[in-house]
């Protein structure tokens, strides 16, 4: 079974700043796909960015972007010009192709975001 | 805009009692989920249904089950509330194609007394 893990429970950041939050994962699949999700306090779940594994290019979404390095099964997403509004947990998650189209999500436990004006 | 709707924001039922949780999205999609978030476990899947009527067990249906009648609604039934199921309930959806995202309702957070 796949597994997914971020090793930082909480992490803290200066506005204007960057930081990079850490995710590895274990999976004997070659294909799959990696989110990141934001939950904001009190607030719904969304997505942040998406990689498909079969893709080496790097996927970016305006301030956010990963680092997808698929033989070390490490997906870190990197917050560039941090805001207060990017306050939150982060969860990175697995989702495996095998099941043509119904695949659960594999969660780790999150990641608590700070930041600091 | 895409929506989930999750019938209570918050709920307190006293221990025995049955307790539904309703769930209702409007973008059509096939599959549904129902999670469980506890600090520190992160998301953990409870069931999962693909199609009307069909179900699938998560990593930790015990004490529950669901009921998918029609396709934009998926229900959670706790059939004798105890106090460790106190927790905040996620409902989610997606569409039935590979690598699609889930979507997620606010969140119901129960408490059993």
């Amino acid at each position: 079974a796949q597994t997914v893990t971020q090793s930082q429970p909480e992490m803290s950041v200066q506005e204007a700043e960057t930081v990079t939050l850490s995710c590895t994962y274990d999976t004997s699949e070659s294909d799959y796909y990696l989110f990141w999700y934001k939950q904001p306090p009190s607030r719904q779940m969304i997505l942040v960015i998406r990689q498909e594994a079969y893709k080496q290019q790097n996927a970016t979404e305006n301030r956010f972007s990963v680092n997808f390095q698929k033989a070390a099964k490490s997906f870190s997403l990197k917050i560039s010009d941090s805001q207060l509004g990017d306050a939150a947990m982060y969860f990175c998650a697995y989702r495996s192709v095998t099941q043509g189209g119904s695949e659960k999500l594999v969660f780790g436990k999150g990641t608590k975001l700070t930041v600091n004006p | 805009d895409v929506k989930v709707t999750q019938s209570s924001r918050y709920l307190v039922k006293r221990t025995g009692e049955k307790v539904f949780l309703e769930c209702v999205q409007d973008m059509d999609h096939e599959n549904m989920f129902w999670y469980r978030q506890d600090p520190g476990l992160g998301l953990r899947l409870i069931y999962f249904s693909y199609d009307v009527k069909m179900k699938e067990k998560g990593d930790i249906p015990e004490g529950y089950s669901v009921s998918r009648e029609k396709k934009e609604r998926f229900s959670l039934i706790l059939e004798s509330a105890s106090t460790n199921q106190t927790s905040m309930y996620l409902c989610a959806s997606s569409l039935f194609v590979p690598g699609s995202s889930q979507h997620f309702g606010d969140g119901t957070r129960l408490s059993i007394l």
